[in-house]
């Protein structure tokens, strides 16, 4: 069975912080990683799709890296603000088989 | 373009009633997918269509049914609700292609008493 971890599950930030979460995943038969933003009342939205060992992949304050030969991705927020409180999942696609999502890291940001 | 519908938005069952989540894109996918979204354990793919006239099983099937008649049409079917169905439901489509993103739905919230 495949995992995908990530880690914390939760956090609570100040606005103004910088912060950054984990996503690991196996490291063998890789093929994709990616990162959606999930917000409240809505449906994940995509950030990143990262394919090539040490991939980086910037939108505005979010970042994200990928060591595909240790199985794990970063993501980072500069600055966060209020309206980047939302659950952040990453998932794992194998070079066989469909995408496996993590249970989310949520962030919360206090103005 | 609308991407990914989905209706109902949110219904209420009976224990042992039938109904069926529509999903529709408008994207020309052949990629197609049903997952449901419990508290505290992300998403879990139930079915999944790689073009039309093709579906398999996900990681929790069961209970479930689809069919893909059409490109754009990926419905599923739940046969005999229980209570273990009550969840958030989401259909996401996708193009194949390896850099590419999924796309999701709105979400159906299902609840099963």
């Amino acid at each position: 069975i495949l995992n995908v971890e990530q880690s914390p599950q939760s956090l609570h930030v100040q606005e103004g912080d910088s912060t950054n979460f984990t996503c690991s995943f196996p490291s063998s038969n890789f093929y994709a990683l990616h990162w959606y933003r999930w917000e409240t009342a809505k449906s994940p939205e995509a950030l990143f799709v990262m394919t090539l060992n040490g991939d980086e992949k910037k939108k505005g304050r979010i970042s994200a890296t990928l060591n595909t030969k240790e199985g794990y991705s970063y993501l980072y927020i500069k600055g966060s603000q209020p309206e980047d409180s939302a659950t952040y999942l990453c998932a794992f696609k194998g070079s066989q088989g469909n995408l496996i999502f993590g249970k989310g890291t949520k962030l919360s940001v206090k103005p | 373009n609308a991407g990914v519908t989905q209706t109902p938005k949110f219904r209420i069952l009976k224990i042992g009633q039938s109904m069926t989540l529509q999903c529709t894109q408008d994207m020309n996918h052949n990629y197609m997918y049903w997952y449901r979204q419990d508290p505290g354990m992300g998403l879990k793919l139930i079915y999944y269509s790689v073009g039309a006239g093709i579906t398999d099983k996900g990681e929790v099937p069961n209970g479930y049914n689809v069919s893909r008649s059409t490109t754009e049409d990926f419905p599923l079917r739940l046969e005999l609700a229980a209570p273990s169905q009550t969840s958030v439901y989401f259909c996401a489509s996708h193009t194949g292609r390896a850099n590419y993103e999924q796309y999701f739905g709105p979400g159906t919230r299902l609840t099963v008493t």
